[in-house]
């Protein structure tokens, strides 16, 4: 079975240009997330889906960052503008229902973003 | 704020040695305490996960403590591998709105 699948996996940019990231979940999944990591920390949550629904998009930076999960199956992120301090590796993970109590997220390679 | 932190950011064992990985934490409200294992240009691995009213749970070469009194986690590895090496974090988790909260990672290498 594929795992979460991510693309591009490298993305070389110029500030202030636009950038999409795209992930498609493990088969089932409804919920979905969204992470950013910068170089040796943790990923840091940007949103949460629940099927279609965004449920958590608390740490998202709305003047530039925009999601969408339009069929409740794959997503995709987008910055636009890009700027410099945008420069880190965009995850997306996959769980089942985490009200279950299902806490294992499967997460992709990620995207790696440099925006110069 | 809330925040889960770790002790150490390097550890260096030998091959066979186990490891142990500590992680401290702020926020007593979490379901869940989670490990995961994050080599080099890959996503997070999902190691083991311990409910808030446990103390101990064990997978195959791995051991999780936790310690609620003083909001302490810890992983512990035995016979450790070089296939072990990576950045290692704990996470803590909300059932109720789901959230995972990742601390900054500890670096473990191991040498052959």
């Amino acid at each position: 079975e594929a795992g979460v699948v991510q693309s591009p996996r490298y993305k070389i940019i110029e500030k202030k240009q636009p950038v999409a990231f795209w992930c498609n979940p493990i088969s089932g999944h409804n919920t979905l997330y969204w992470y950013r990591q910068n170089l040796g920390q943790g990923p840091e949550l940007l949103i949460r889906y629940e099927n279609e629904e965004a449920v958590d998009d608390s740490q998202l930076p709305k003047d530039r960052f925009s999601a969408e999960r339009l069929k409740g199956v794959d997503s995709t992120l987008k910055i636009q503008p890009a700027e410099l301090g945008d420069s880190a590796v965009y995850l997306c993970a996959s769980s089942l229902d985490v009200g279950a109590g299902n806490t294992e997220a499967f997460f992709g390679q990620g995207t790696r973003l440099t925006v110069v | 704020g809330e925040s889960v932190g770790l002790h150490l950011p390097t550890l260096s064992v030998q091959e066979g040695d186990n490891s142990i990985i500590n992680c401290a934490y702020s926020n007593s409200a979490s379901d869940y305490f989670i490990w995961y294992k994050q080599e080099s240009g890959k996503g997070p691995q999902f190691i083991i996960d311990i409910r808030s009213n446990m103390d101990k749970r064990q997978g195959q070469r791995v051991t999780v403590l936790l310690n609620k009194t003083v909001k302490h986690l810890s992983l512990q590895i035995a016979a450790t591998q070089p296939g072990d090496s990576a950045v290692y974090f704990c996470a803590e988790a909300y059932t109720g709105g789901f959230k995972t909260i990742f601390g900054a990672g500890t670096r473990l290498f191991v040498k052959a």
